[in-house]
Formats: C-alpha cells, sequence, structure tokens
C-alpha cells in the first residue's frame, strides 16, 4: 500500500515570496491532515480535512495561509507571503476518520 | 489545557543498553496515547499506541509502552537499544471523539545511540 506521498520535498524562498506544497493521502481515508514542525518542537495541527470540508483550522493564520482539498482526495497547502519565522518542515498525514494518522516525508521549507 | 510532556530533550544509551523516554500528560479525559518516532529527513512512523484495554502495549521495532492513569504518564520502553534507534521520538495525545482528531505532540525527545 502506498504511502502518504508530498511534495516538494525541499523549498528555499525569499521572504515575501509565495510557496505550495502538495500532499496526495493514501488511498480512501477521508481524513487530511496539516502540521507544521518548527526546528527543536513537535508537530503542530495547522488544518484537518474530512473529505473537502474543513474541520479544524484554528490554528492556521489565515491571513497568509490557505490550504484546499478538492474533490476529497489530493491537498495544497499554500502561503503567500512567507516570512522567516514560517521555515519549518510541512507534514501531511491522512487517517481514516477517526484513527491512526500516518505521515507523509514532509517538505522542508526555508525562508531566507 | 490539553499538554504532552516530555522531560529529556535528549538522552544518549549505549548499543544492548535498556531505553526509557519519559512521557507526561494533562488532559481532561481518557486519551488516546501514541508514540511517533522520526528519522532525519524523514516523517513520523507510528511505534505503538494506547486506546483501550491492557495497559501495556506492544508496538513494532520491540518497542513497548505503559499507560499509567495514576500518574498520567505513557512512557515508551526497549530492553535492548540497536544502532538504528538513533532517532527523535514523539509522544502524542489525542481526542478521537465527535469526528475530531486532533493530536497534541510533545516536543520530542532524541536519541543518540553509542556503540
Amino acid at each position: 500500500e502506498a504511502g502518504v506521498a508530498q511534495s516538494p520535498r525541499y523549498k528555499i524562498i525569499e521572504k515575501r515570496q509565495s510557496v505550495a506544497f502538495w500532499c496526495n493521502p493514501i488511498s480512501g481515508h477521508a481524513t487530511l491532515y496539516w502540521y507544521q514542525q518548527i526546528l527543536g518542537q513537535g508537530p503542530k495541527l495547522l488544518i484537518q480535512f474530512q473529505n473537502n470540508g474543513v474541520v479544524d483550522d484554528s490554528q492556521l493564520p489565515k491571513d497568509r495561509f490557505s490550504a484546499e482539498r478538492l474533490k476529497g482526495v489530493d491537498s495544497t497547502l499554500k502561503i503567500q507571503p512567507a516570512k522567516l519565522e514560517d521555515s519549518a518542515v510541512y507534514l501531511c498525514a491522512s487517517s481514516l476518520v477517526t484513527d491512526t494518522q500516518y505521515f507523509g516525508p514532509g517538505t522542508r521549507l526555508t525562508v531566507l | 489545557a490539553q499538554s504532552v510532556t516530555q522531560p529529556d530533550i535528549h538522552i544518549t544509551v549505549s548499543e544492548g543498553a535498556s531505553l526509557e523516554l519519559r512521557c507526561n500528560y494533562s488532559y481532561g479525559a481518557t486519551p488516546y496515547l501514541f508514540w511517533y518516532v522520526q528519522s532525519p529527513g524523514q516523517g513520523l512512523q507510528l511505534l505503538l499506541k494506547y486506546f483501550s484495554g491492557d495497559t501495556l502495549v506492544q508496538g513494532i521495532k520491540g518497542f513497548e509502552a505503559e499507560f499509567k492513569r495514576s500518574q498520567s504518564s505513557f512512557n515508551l520502553r526497549k530492553p535492548s537499544v540497536h544502532w538504528s534507534d538513533a532517532a527523535e521520538y514523539f509522544c502524542a495525545v489525542g481526542p478521537l471523539s465527535g469526528g475530531y482528531n486532533k493530536l497534541i505532540f510533545g516536543a520530542g525527545t532524541r536519541l543518540a545511540v553509542h556503540p
């Protein structure tokens, strides 16, 4: 069974630029999550989707971050404009509705 | 407020020695508890989970964890560490109720293994 796929694996941008990350969850998983993991910290949930709908986006900085999950499968997380403090690893995870979360390899973002 | 504390930021053990990584949580109800491992440049891999029942949980790679409600702890153990166990370990707690599945992670414990 294929795992959670993410791309790109690495991204370096200048501050104030925009960036987008892509995630393809495990087939059949209704729930998709985006986490932000800052160096030295545990992952922090940014947004959770169940099928097409947003379940929890309470910790998403909505002035600069946006996410969508079209057709209930793939998802895209965007940052516009990026700030220095956005440098982190962005992890995507998926699960059956309420069950164990399986994580992708992450995208390491460096904002200069 | 819900939180997870991993008191040890770094731990170093010799190969073949036993290991215990500590995890304490603060949560208003019976939690669901998880341990994940993260190797450099990789995502998180689930080691084991506790939902209910037997408080001693067996996981992959020879790891086990014990849920102690009275101490609000879920410590991870391994009787004999291998060099390949060097990684970062995260404890997490989740509500898994009402259709929500939010996990709260600790800050992690980085494990180094000496030959």
